[in-house]
């Protein structure tokens, strides 16, 4: 069955910093992959959407890698502030591009001032 | 202002009975999606809807029902049937099902004792 892996371990970092999180999966081949944002208590956020085809994209602070090969994706926040602090959620397309996404556990990172 | 909404934000209600999640969309999206949040988990695929009436069944659809007779709206039912229904449900649509992002809304927290 398919399997997508985050850190489940908090990620604490100093402001200014750039955080990495990580999002492994097995046995699959997605079409595209997905993060999001989550605060505690409410709807996830779509920040970034990354095809099969497509080694990096950027949006602001965030940049996300997608290597099929090492079926990995890295999601960096660079010059991280307290702001950024949330729970951050890959999401992989199981479905060839009819968007039935499966969700990781997620990240939850933390930046101290 | 355009969005998903979903109500109520808490639910309580006891074992045995039947509970209708609310969940609607002014944003115009052909495809909805109900997930299903437990603590340390990722989102689990309940049932979407790529159009009106018209549903499939996600990966944990067990114990739960849908509707789709509007554009707009797409209610789930929790029934006596779910042996564990205690959990953030969340509803989500984009605007079709392909390569898009998934809109999300606040989420509905039932709790059944």
């Amino acid at each position: 069955s398919q399997k997508i892996e985050q850190n489940s371990e908090a990620l604490n970092i100093q402001e200014g910093k750039t955080a990495t999180l990580t999002c492994n999966y097995t046995n699959y081949s997605p079409a595209y992959l997905q993060w999001y944002r989550q605060d505690p208590g409410r709807g996830p956020v779509f920040l970034l959407l990354i095809r099969e085809n497509e080694k990096e994209k950027r949006k602001e602070r965030l940049k996300v890698t997608f290597d099929t090969t090492l079926k990995q994706s890295l999601f960096h926040i660079t010059a991280s502030q307290p702001a950024d602090s949330a729970t951050y959620l890959c999401a992989l397309d199981v479905s060839g591009g009819y968007n039935k996404l499966i969700f990781g556990a997620g990240t939850r990172l933390a930046v101290h001032p | 202002d355009g969005g998903i909404t979903q109500s109520p934000k808490y639910l309580f209600r006891k074992e045995g009975q039947n509970v209708t999640l609310s969940c609607e969309q002014n944003l115009n999206h052909d495809a909805m999606y109900w997930y299903r949040q437990d603590p340390g988990q990722g989102l689990r695929l309940i049932y979407y809807s790529q159009i009106v009436n018209d549903f499939q069944k996600g990966d944990i659809a067990e114990g739960y029902s849908v509707s789709r007779e509007k554009k707009e709206s797409f209610p789930l039912t929790v029934t006596s049937a779910q042996k564990n229904p205690t959990a953030f449900y969340l509803c989500a649509s984009s605007i079709q099902t392909g390569t898009y992002e998934q809109y999300f809304g606040p989420g509905t927290r039932l709790t059944v004792t």
